[in-house]
């Protein structure tokens, strides 16, 4: 069973861009959350869609946004990036009760 | 709100050692999940184990063993004989019940050290 995908792996933007991150979870799965880890502020929840609703949303600016399509893959778009945007950028899908991770996307703002 | 705590930052033992990792966590809700993660240097966060708030059961894997004390707080992950390859960072995390996991609160974290 495939796990969890996450593209690009590692990616590097000036401030001001914009980024995309693409996630394709688990087979089955129709839960994706989105995560953002910086050593300063740890694991921090972004948001979680199913069956491409957004069911719950964290603490985060409105240039963060996401969106699910019918086969449940997700992305993320950060606009207008800031310095402190540089963090891992972790996708999860949801099983019966715990999250499946991919392997993060590892992005840098200049 | 929600809150997870995991005061040991780092720890550092030898191979075969005995470690625990402690965490405890604040919520206002009476049914509540609570998790245990692992992230290799890979990066990825690997599940461990999950405890629902009603099941206070201890709970033994291998050389894996957890302590959920409601009236502490508590969820504490014991690894015993420690092997190099427990070398990671261990997550603690707590999620509602209405929203299941997929909103979870992790907290900062324990870097695990095991030396040969």
């Amino acid at each position: 069973k495939a796990g969890v995908t996450q593209t690009p792996r590692y990616l590097i933007k000036t401030r001001g861009q914009q980024v995309t991150l693409s996630c394709s979870p688990i087979s089955g799965h129709r839960s994706v959350s989105w995560y953002q880890q910086t050593p300063g502020q740890g694991l921090q929840f972004l948001f979680e869609y199913f069956s491409e609703t957004q069911r719950n949303k964290g603490n985060f600016p409105g240039r963060f946004s996401g969106r699910q399509f019918s086969n449940s893959r997700s992305e993320m778009n950060v606009s207008t990036l800031e310095l402190g945007d540089s963090a891992l950028y972790l996708c999860a899908s949801k099983g019966s009760g715990e999250l499946f991770f991919g392997e993060g996307s590892r992005l840098t703002v200049l | 709100a929600q809150k997870v705590t995991q005061a040991q930052t780092e720890i550092s033992v030898v191979e075969k050692e005995d470690v625990t990792l402690d965490c405890v966590y604040e919520t206002r809700d009476t049914t509540y999940y609570l998790f245990w993660y692992k992230q290799p240097p890979s990066g990825e966060l690997v599940f461990l184990i999950r405890r629902n708030s009603f099941d206070e059961q201890n709970e033994i894997s291998g050389r894996y063993s957890w302590n959920f004390q409601k009236s502490t707080s508590s969820f504490n992950f014991t690894i015993t004989a420690s092997q190099v390859v427990d070398s990671a960072v261990y997550f603690c995390a707590l999620s509602e019940a209405s929203t299941n996991a997929g909103k979870s609160t992790f907290g900062d974290g324990t870097t695990l050290t095991v030396k040969p």
